[in-house]
């Protein structure tokens, strides 16, 4: 029972250079999210997707992109990546619909030297 | 949109004591969840509580929407309970506003 998986757990890129982080949840959940963490401040959405071949735009959307590649894979793109985007970024899954609660994943920290 | 203040900030306890952590929010909303992110950085959802009261264990939540609150109670706060707490909320159904949390240290 693994939850949600999130690959890698950490990272170091170059300015410029892209990546794609990776997240995928064995629970049947409909909803996925991404989220960043910042230091002393709390999470903030990026992108989500609401169901399997819908995403949408959160708080800080700019310099990424997602694909929701089926109902259990939800991936995060930088591509060209830059210093700001220095943060730990958080993978989420909910069921759709009344009384969910988020599932997240352990993490992936990301430095952009 | 809507403004999310935890308090307090920053907390410190003797093992076995109770506490109560504070979520207020500027705004209508009808969905709000608490979560503890552990010292080692995993976030676990404790309560999905867009009102009413929950009770789990040692940890209970109540949500008064019209006022614009929610309370998180520590009932003999053990170490493993350390980490920071935040509060989450949403007007609609998928963008949640975190709280900056609620860092919580308990002394053995």
């Amino acid at each position: 029972n693994a939850g949600v998986t999130q690959t890698p757990k950490f990272q170091v890129l170059k300015t410029g250079q892209s990546m794609t982080l990776q997240c995928a949840q064995d629970m049947n959940h409909n909803s996925m999210y991404w989220y960043r963490q910042d230091p002393g401040m709390g999470l903030r959405l990026i992108y989500y997707s609401a169901s399997e071949g819908t995403t949408d735009k959160g708080e800080v959307p700019n310099g990424y992109n997602v694909s929701r590649l089926n109902k259990r894979e939800f991936s995060l793109r930088l591509e060209s990546a830059a210093p700001s985007q220095t943060s730990v970024y958080f993978c989420a899954s909910s069921r759709q619909g009344e009384n969910y609660g988020y599932t997240f994943g352990s993490g992936t920290r990301l430095t952009v030297v | 949109g809507i403004q999310v203040e935890q308090s307090p900030p920053d907390l410190i306890l003797q093992e076995g004591a109770n506490s109560t952590l504070r979520c207020n929010f500027s705004d209508s909303v009808n969905n709000l969840q608490w979560f503890h992110q552990n010292p080692w950085g995993q976030l676990i959802n404790l309560f999905y509580i867009p009102s009413g009261t929950k009770q789990n264990g040692r940890l209970s939540a109540t949500t008064v929407a019209t006022e614009r609150y929610s309370l998180l109670y520590i009932s003999s706060s053990q170490t493993t309970d350390s980490g920071v707490y935040f509060c989450a909320v949403t007007s609609g159904t998928y963008k949640y506003i975190f709280g900056t949390g609620t860092r919580l240290k308990v002394l053995a």
